[in-house]
C-alpha cells in the first residue's frame, strides 16, 4: 500500500514555540492531504484539507492562523502550531490520497505526538 | 479526568475465536466505508474497505458487512489473534470526498 510518512515523531517543547510538522507522500502524489486531532481515548478529528497550491479549507472552530498549512508541493504538506499551549497537546496523524486513482483510500501517516509543557 | 463519553466500548475475544466489531453511520449520502486499525501510538492502518453498491466484501481473515437500510456497518475477523489486538474505527465517505470517523472499538485478544 501507499506510505506515508510524518516528521517528527514526537514534540516537547515550551508554551509560546512554534512546532512545525511534515506529512510526506513516499510514493505516490497528492493533490490533496489531511490533517487529523487525536485526543486518548478519541476518534480523529479532521482539522483542515490541505490543498496543493491553493488555500487549506479548514473545519469548523479550528482557528487556521493557529493552525498553519501548507502543501507546497505534490509530496509535502506541513502543519504549523503557531505559539502552543498546553492544551495543544494532542496526537497529530496525516494522510493523503493518491492524485491518480479516483476515489481512492486515504492512506495514514504514523502521526506526531506533541507535548507542550 | 475522563468523562464516561470519552471510553472506547471494548470487545475481548479468545485467541482463536471469531470477532465482530459494529459501526452504526449517520449520513445516507455516504457510498464509501472504510476500517481503520490503529495501534497504540500509531496511525490508522487501512484494513478493507466496501463501496455502497456491495453489502460483502471479504479481504484475508476479514470480511465487512454493509447494511444500508440501517446504516450498519460490521467488521468480522476470523481466528482472532493477539496481534489483532489494537482499536479499530470505521469511517465513512460521501461524494464530497470527506472521511468521517466512528468513536472506535478497542479489541482485546486474551491468549
Amino acid at each position: 500500500g501507499a506510505v506515508v510518512s510524518q516528521h517528527p515523531s514526537w514534540v516537547i517543547c515550551k508554551s509560546g514555540t512554534s512546532v512545525k510538522i511534515e506529512c510526506r507522500s513516499l510514493d505516490f502524489q497528492a493533490t490533496t492531504m489531511f490533517w487529523y486531532r487525536q485526543f486518548p481515548k478519541q476518534s480523529l478529528m479532521l482539522m483542515a484539507t490541505s490543498n496543493e497550491g491553493s488555500k487549506a479549507t479548514y473545519e469548523q472552530g479550528v482557528e487556521k492562523d493557529k493552525f498553519l498549512i501548507n502543501h507546497a508541493s505534490l509530496t509535502l504538506s506541513t502543519l504549523t502550531v503557531t505559539s502552543a499551549h498546553p492544551e495543544d497537546s494532542s496526537f497529530y496523524i496525516c494522510s493523503a490520497r493518491d492524485s491518480g486513482v479516483p476515489r481512492e483510500t486515504q492512506y495514514f501517516g504514523p502521526g506526531t505526538r506533541l507535548l507542550v509543557l | 479526568g475522563e468523562s464516561v463519553g470519552l471510553h472506547l466500548p471494548t470487545l475481548s475475544v479468545q485467541e482463536g475465536d471469531n470477532s465482530i466489531i459494529n459501526c452504526a453511520y449517520s449520513n445516507s449520502a455516504s457510498d464509501y466505508f472504510i476500517w481503520y486499525k490503529q495501534e497504540s501510538g500509531k496511525g490508522p492502518q487501512f484494513i478493507i474497505d466496501i463501496r455502497s453498491n456491495m453489502d460483502k466484501r471479504q479481504g484475508q481473515r476479514v470480511t465487512v458487512l454493509l447494511n444500508k437500510t440501517v446504516k450498519h456497518l460490521s467488521l468480522q475477523i476470523a481466528a482472532t489473534q493477539p496481534g489483532d489486538s489494537a482499536v479499530y474505527f470505521c469511517a465513512e465517505e460521501d461524494a464530497g470526498n470527506m472521511l468521517t470517523f466512528g468513536g472506535g472499538t478497542r479489541l482485546m485478544v486474551k491468549p
